[in-house]
């Protein structure tokens, strides 16, 4: 499975972010989970959230009120748009598959593989 | 809010070293830790799951170990290739999410 994000590359304040992950060689609705992490200039990675392929979402605390995670079958795509953005969202933003697995205590078996190339995208006006 | 800590944050080091990264989990999370290593403008990619498991195509100089809290990730015979930054990361499900460590940068000596 390939996947390879797309976006506007620039966004301007308080505007919508959308972003969307086109998957290759698979089904975005075969069963699997889709996460969305981002990654600041110069800085970590930081998960933003997660879509399930039954329609359930787990998304990051911070970012809860902005964010939306779609699954867009008939395209095979994954989208993301995240609200209201400023200066602080300007990062590579990635999809990547999540497996999900076996739970035990807090915690649960997972990774994520494979990853795409990622998109840069800045907030400015 | 959950942390990961990653030591050191940078490793200078030569072709040939032994490297070692520590990553210190939020809580118990047994042996589901990761281990994802990210080149220079390149998107990171999974190298050990579970701890200790290596990712299919990951040459068996990289190993991890650890459960519970405190994880390694071990490079022997440090190669060229492996200048880069590798991140761990854990999962907790109440509530649901999923944290990377800071980072460990692999530098040249």
């Amino acid at each position: 499975v390939q996947l390879l994000e797309s976006g506007p590359g620039v966004v301007k304040p308080s505007e919508t972010l959308s972003l969307t992950c086109n998957v290759s060689n698979d089904f975005v609705n075969a069963g699997y989970t889709w996460s969305w992490i981002r990654q600041r200039p110069g800085k970590g990675l930081e998960w933003i959230g997660n879509l399930q392929h039954d329609g359930t979402t787990d998304y990051s605390l911070a970012l809860k009120s902005r964010i939306d995670i779609l699954l867009e079958v008939s395209q095979n795509q994954v989208s993301l748009r995240l609200s209201s953005v400023t200066a602080a969202d300007t990062a590579v933003y990635y999809c990547a598959r999540a497996y999900m697995g076996y739970c035990s205590g807090k915690t649960c078996r997972n990774w994520f593989d494979p990853w795409g190339q990622g998109t840069l995208v800045i907030v400015s006006s | 809010d959950s942390q990961m800590t990653q030591s050191p944050s940078s490793v200078a080091a030569s072709v040939g070293d032994r490297v070692t990264i520590s990553c210190q989990a939020s809580q118990d999370i047994d042996k589901y830790l990761n281990w994802y290593q990210q080149k220079a403008g390149k998107a990171p990619s999974l190298l050990i799951y579970d701890a200790s498991h290596l990712e299919r195509g990951v040459p068996s100089r990289f190993s991890g170990s650890g459960s519970g809290t405190e994880f390694t990730l071990t490079i022997t015979n440090l190669q060229p290739e492996d200048f880069a930054t590798y991140y761990c990361q854990q999962y907790e499900s109440l509530p649901p999410r999923f944290t990377f460590g800071p980072g460990t940068k692999v530098v040249v000596k």
